[in-house]
């Protein structure tokens, strides 16, 4: 079965840098979630949408955007980095077809020098 | 907001023992509790779910118990393998048409001795 697609697995940037991580949804999952977990931690939430329309805001700092496109898939976009910016985001979709349950991708692991 | 508490932080157990894994949440409005096992590198996986209408839900060695009146829920593994050595992290929502976004628990992780 298809599952979330997240790009690029691995990241490295320098401070100051820009960077830009992708989502691939599951098929016909039209909600997408942003989340941020760093070592150790629990994922904490960044962002979320709907029908390409962001729905929910957690912890994304100012410096974070996101958007979603008419396919469905999602960016996050990380500008002037910081080193605590390092961590592992995840992306996760879901659908009230498959009764909200969240599905997990295998995630983007960041790390700024 | 919601906050979620879990306990405990590291459990180990011997193989074919049993695990419990505990949590507690805030907001009494939160209508769905997923469990879900991190192995290092990977995302987090969704193992079991239940919702506030049900109060246990079993899918074979794996259960979950939800009490709504002291807003609490557990996950229950028996006969534990190896492979269930994890983080299991507990979450709570709202799931509604506001697509509310899950809050975690501060994970257990769980080591299975052979």
């Amino acid at each position: 079965a298809a599952g979330v697609i997240q790009s690029p697995r691995h990241l490295i940037k320098e401070k100051r840098e820009t960077a830009t991580l992708k989502c691939y949804p599951i098929p016909r999952h039209d909600t997408v979630y942003w989340y941020q977990q760093g070592p150790g931690q629990d994922p904490q939430f960044l962002i979320s949408f709907y029908e390409k329309m962001q729905s929910d805001k957690g912890s994304i700092p100012d410096r974070f955007s996101a958007q979603q496109f008419s396919d469905y898939h999602s960016e996050l976009n990380m500008s002037s980095l910081e080193l605590g910016d390092s961590a592992l985001y995840f992306c996760a979709s879901s659908s009230d077809r498959d009764n909200y349950g969240y599905t997990f991708g295998s995630g983007t692991r960041l790390t700024v020098v | 907001g919601e906050n979620v508490e879990q306990h405990p932080s590291t459990l180990s157990v011997q193989e074919g023992d049993s695990a419990v894994i505990k949590c507690t949440y805030s907001d009494s409005a939160s209508n769905y509790f997923p469990w879900y096992k991190q192995e290092l590198g990977k995302g987090p996986q969704l193992i079991i779910d239940i919702r506030s209408n049900v109060g246990e839900k079993k899918d074979q060695r794996i259960a979950v118990t939800l009490n709504k009146t002291a807003k609490h829920f557990s996950l229950h593994i028996t006969e534990t393998q190896p492979e269930d050595s994890a983080v299991y992290f507990c979450a709570a929502s709202l799931m509604d048409t506001g697509r509310r976004a899950l809050t975690f628990g501060s994970g257990t992780r769980l080591q299975v001795q052979p």
